[in-house]
């Protein structure tokens, strides 16, 4: 079975404070994903990585950066968490061809005050 | 850019009544997925569509692809408790290279059955 295994499953974090969201993949996906989750706005993406150490913003990267290091690990950084960023924040992994199907991580919730 | 539109956003019904959420691209689609989610829980793919005009079934579930790839369907019959959940259609956005795998999901619809 595909796992792909988010670091926390609730999370509480101050204005200002750096946030690290980790996501790690058993599957040797080479692509990787953060989305949010917000209620009536589906999934937005926020950063896509195709390959280690490579990245592509995605629709709503504002605040956002990440990290690949190694292909098994994806991490998604808030520099400075605003309330703003207050969400459900999702990982996922897929393979790079035709069949792109996302195997999604069990979410983090986060929440900024 | 591309847009993935679904509707209806929500729809409830009584156990045992049948539901179909609808989804519809702005650009013609090389496949479409479909994902569910339950409360609480993550988007947990359940079938890829690839074939203009195709049906796959699964159980209770029907998916369609449109003949012009533009827009699909998930029917299900006869609903249960256990059908409860959101479901999301998502097509593999345009744009070759890099972008490759990066999918536009649609904002989903979210089913509840009253039993």
């Amino acid at each position: 079975d595909v796992k792909v295994t988010q670091s926390s499953r609730y999370l509480v974090k101050r204005t200002g404070e750096k946030v690290f969201l980790e996501c790690v993949q058993d599957m040797d996906h080479e692509n990787m994903f953060w989305y949010r989750q917000d209620p009536g706005l589906g999934l937005r993406l926020i950063y896509f990585s195709y390959d280690v150490k490579m990245k592509e913003k995605g629709d709503i990267p504002e605040g956002y950066s990440v990290s690949r290091e190694k292909k098994e690990r994806f991490s998604l950084i808030l520099e400075s968490a605003s309330t703003n960023q207050t969400s459900m924040y999702l990982c996922a992994s897929s393979w790079r061809g035709t069949k792109n199907i996302q195997y999604f991580g069990a979410g983090t919730r986060l929440s900024v005050l | 850019g591309q847009q993935v539109m679904q509707i209806p956003q929500y729809q409830h019904v009584q156990e045992g009544e049948d539901f179909t959420t609808y989804c519809n691209s702005s650009t013609t689609l090389s496949n479409i997925q479909w994902y569910k989610q339950r409360p609480g829980g993550h988007p947990v793919f359940l079938i890829q569509l690839v074939k203009s005009g195709e049906v796959k079934k699964q159980k209770r579930l029907t998916f369609q692809f449109g003949e012009a790839k533009k827009n699909s369907s998930l029917h299900i019959t006869a609903t249960q408790t256990t059908d409860v959940g959101t479901y999301f259609c998502a097509g593999p956005r345009n744009a070759g290279g890099t972008s490759y795998g990066k999918l536009t999901f649609g904002q989903g619809t979210i089913l509840t059955v009253h039993p």
